[in-house]
């Protein structure tokens, strides 16, 4: 069983359409959690990190993490085709330099 | 603002060849750097990282090699290359821990 799970998708919707991304992991011992965008053939974009359980906001972008279901969601609220891209959870237990990855949602947003 | 450079774009290389790819950070001091290898359809594996020049951790056994000989500049090597190490190759930063890493624009390896 991997450490971090992602649905690899492809997940399609409508443009406009609330996407909601989702990550599973299986150690306790994460508490930060990073949300990259990654456009075909281009190195991944920070879009945002959590810090233990919560939400976080950034324009259309929300993180939620929910430590005690091993859970972690990125909300995009109404997508666009320029959010069409592969997107990848990230985790670190705050004990190293190491970030484990999910293998990667890719998003198509049609117009 | 904080830059990072990596070269070349894309390569094809022969069996048995050797490698150097080269990553280079402009706009920060001491950053953390990391080689990154991505497979077709396949999430992020952590080849090396580095808090310092001459400073070089292995996650993973391989024919692959790193070396950091100036603050800022980050190589990965190889002395023969496998079809195996086919692959996104991905240089990455960071100042203020592991968690906040960004991404440079890759190069993708082709071994023939």
């Amino acid at each position: 069983q991997k450490e971090v799970e992602q649905d690899p998708g492809p997940l399609s919707v409508p443009e406009g359409a609330i996407v909601s991304l989702n990550c599973t992991y299986s150690n306790s011992a994460f508490q930060y959690f990073m949300w990259y965008r990654q456009y075909s053939r281009k190195g991944p974009e920070l879009l945002m990190y959590t810090y233990s359980s919560g939400n976080k906001e950034d324009g259309r972008f929300t993180a939620q993490v929910d430590k005690s279901s091993k859970y972690i969601s990125l909300f995009i609220r109404d997508s666009q085709p320029s959010d069409s891209a592969t997107y990848l959870c990230a985790m670190n237990n705050n004990a190293g330099n190491m970030l484990t990855f999910g293998g990667g949602t890719r998003l198509m947003v049609k117009p | 603002s904080q830059t990072i450079h990596q070269w070349p774009a894309t390569l094809v290389q022969p069996v048995g060849s050797p490698l150097s790819l080269e990553c280079t950070v402009e706009g920060t001091s001491n950053p953390n750097l990391y080689w990154y290898r991505q497979a077709a359809g396949r999430g992020l594996q952590l080849l090396f990282y580095s808090v310092g020049i001459g400073q070089i951790s292995s996650e993973v056994p391989q024919n692959l090699s790193a070396s950091r000989p100036q603050d800022r500049q980050f190589i990965l090597s190889s002395k023969k290359l496998l079809l195996s190490d086919s692959g996104f190759y991905l240089c990455a930063w960071s100042v203020s821990g592991p968690y906040e890493q960004y991404f440079g624009p890759g190069t993708r390896l082709t071994v023939t």
